[in-house]
């Protein structure tokens, strides 16, 4: 069973300027979270879809961040502008869930964030 | 507000000794828990979770956690540490009412010495 894959691997930016981070779940994965980790801390959900549809976008910072499923697979992750303190490692998950909570979660390899 | 509190950034165990990875939680309601470990350069990888039942977990790689409610715990323990499980453990929490993310720990980061 192929893993959830992401692109890039690396990215760095200057501040103010814009990036996008792709996120490809496990098949058959209705589920899908982006997670913001900065050095020395755990993940930080930023958004979770379920299908195409936005279950939980409260801790995303809506002024810069966006985030769109379009079909209910694939998913891009967008930060314009960025800024310093958004240097962090950005991760994907997915998992089965529909109405169960506690399916664990499969997650990418993430991509590493670098704002100069 | 859910929260997890990992006391220890950093455990060092003798290969071959048994090692525990310190972990408590803060739900309103009852809670769901997963360890989860990383390895360097990859993503989170699932150990084991707790959704009710049984209060000792199995889970991969010979590790496994006990629940306590009454002391809001769920640490993780293996008896017999290997140099390869050196890595970083995450443990996290969710309320069952499914309403709420899941909440991370900050991380123990777990040294094997050989």
């Amino acid at each position: 069973e192929a893993g959830v894959a992401q692109s890039p691997r690396y990215k760095i930016i200057e501040k103010r300027q814009s990036v996008a981070f792709w996120c490809n779940p496990i098949s058959g994965h209705a589920t899908l979270y982006w997670y913001q980790q900065i050095l020395g801390q755990g993940p930080k959900l930023l958004i979770q879809f379920q299908n195409n549809g936005v279950v939980d976008d409260s801790q995303l910072p809506k002024d810069r961040f966006s985030a769109e499923r379009l079909k209910g697979v694939d998913s891009t992750l967008k930060i314009q502008p960025a800024k310093l303190e958004d240097s962090a490692v950005y991760l994907c998950a997915s998992s089965l869930e529909r109405q169960a909570t506690y399916n664990e979660q499969f997650f990418g390899p993430g991509t590493r964030l670098t704002v100069l | 507000a859910q929260s997890v509190a990992q006391p220890e950034d950093q455990v060092n165990v003798a290969e071959g000794n048994p090692l525990t990875v310190k972990c408590t939680y803060s739900v309103s309601g009852n809670p769901y828990l997963f360890w989860y470990v990383q390895y360097p350069n990859r993503g989170l990888q699932f150990l084991l979770k707790y959704i009710t039942g049984d209060n000792l977990v199995k889970g991969s790689y010979g590790f496994e956690a006990e629940f306590n409610k009454s002391q809001t715990s769920f640490h993780l323990k293996k008896p017999s540490a290997l140099v390869s499980d050196s890595a970083l453990y995450f443990c996290a929490v969710r309320d069952m009412s499914g309403n709420t993310p899941l909440v991370f720990g900050k991380g123990t980061r777990l040294s094997v010495i050989a």
